[in-house]
């Protein structure tokens, strides 16, 4: 099984500041990365598949680069409606999630 | 609108079975591969269940199989998880969702999740 590590766990910061988040997998996965933002109560949202591709409707303020073994989710200036738990996910052996980050609002 | 509709959920004593259902409106049904996620309370995401488009291939993660049984049917546009033998660690929230857009890449249609509590 394909372990995802997501860091930091938490990541405190203000609107308008860059958020940089981070998911290493413990063998490579080529490009099949995909990156999702859950708010409390809601189901899941993808942001980011294909490791560097928006998804439908995804602002351009989010970006996903990387590939291998090591991706990164950017938010290049933050939203107030940005703040929440951001997981990554692997589809290049069935799936398997990170533990999450979450984005809260300093 | 891509719509998924879950159901089926509730509270069910150790060892017993509950079968959910997630029923799609506005989409392409019978052409897509559908997959369980879970989400215990106050953990992450964890993949269940994985069916092919026509319902011949179905696969599972490891601390579901051989309790959990994945199915379809493309007449109704509905997909099913029947969980038997479940456990307290089977507590969840329980969301159907697709590959719609990004086949192999990303699940981009949800459902809003059904409770599966499993307590004595």
């Amino acid at each position: 099984e394909i372990v995802l590590t997501q860091s930091p766990a938490t990541l405190s910061l203000s609107p308008g500041e860059r958020a940089t988040l981070s998911c290493r997998a413990s063998q490579s996965v080529t490009n099949y990365l995909a990156w999702y933002q859950q708010k409390p109560g809601q189901a899941p949202r993808l942001l980011i598949y294909a490791a560097s591709n928006r998804a439908t409707g995804i602002p351009a303020r989010f970006s996903g680069s990387g590939s291998g073994t090591d991706f990164t989710l950017t938010i290049s200036s933050l939203d107030p409606e940005d703040f929440g738990v951001y997981y990554c996910q692997q589809r290049s052996d069935w799936i398997t999630f990170g533990q999450g980050t979450r984005l809260e609002n300093k | 609108q891509l719509q998924l509709v879950e159901s089926g959920g509730g509270v069910v004593q150790p060892g017993r079975s509950l079968r959910l259902s997630c029923a799609a409106s506005a989409f392409p049904f019978s052409s897509f591969a559908m997959h369980w996620v879970r989400q215990a309370p106050g953990k992450g995401l964890e993949w269940v269940a994985l069916i092919s488009f026509d319902g011949s291939n179905q696969y599972y993660a490891d601390s579901v199989k051989g309790r959990f049984t994945i199915s379809r049917d493309n007449s109704k546009n509905t997909l099913f998880l029947e969980m038997s033998s479940l456990r307290a660690e089977d507590t969840a929230v329980y969301y159907c969702a697709s590959e719609f857009r990004y086949p192999n890449y990303g699940l981009d249609v949800w459902g809003q999740g059904t409770t599966v509590t499993v307590s004595s």
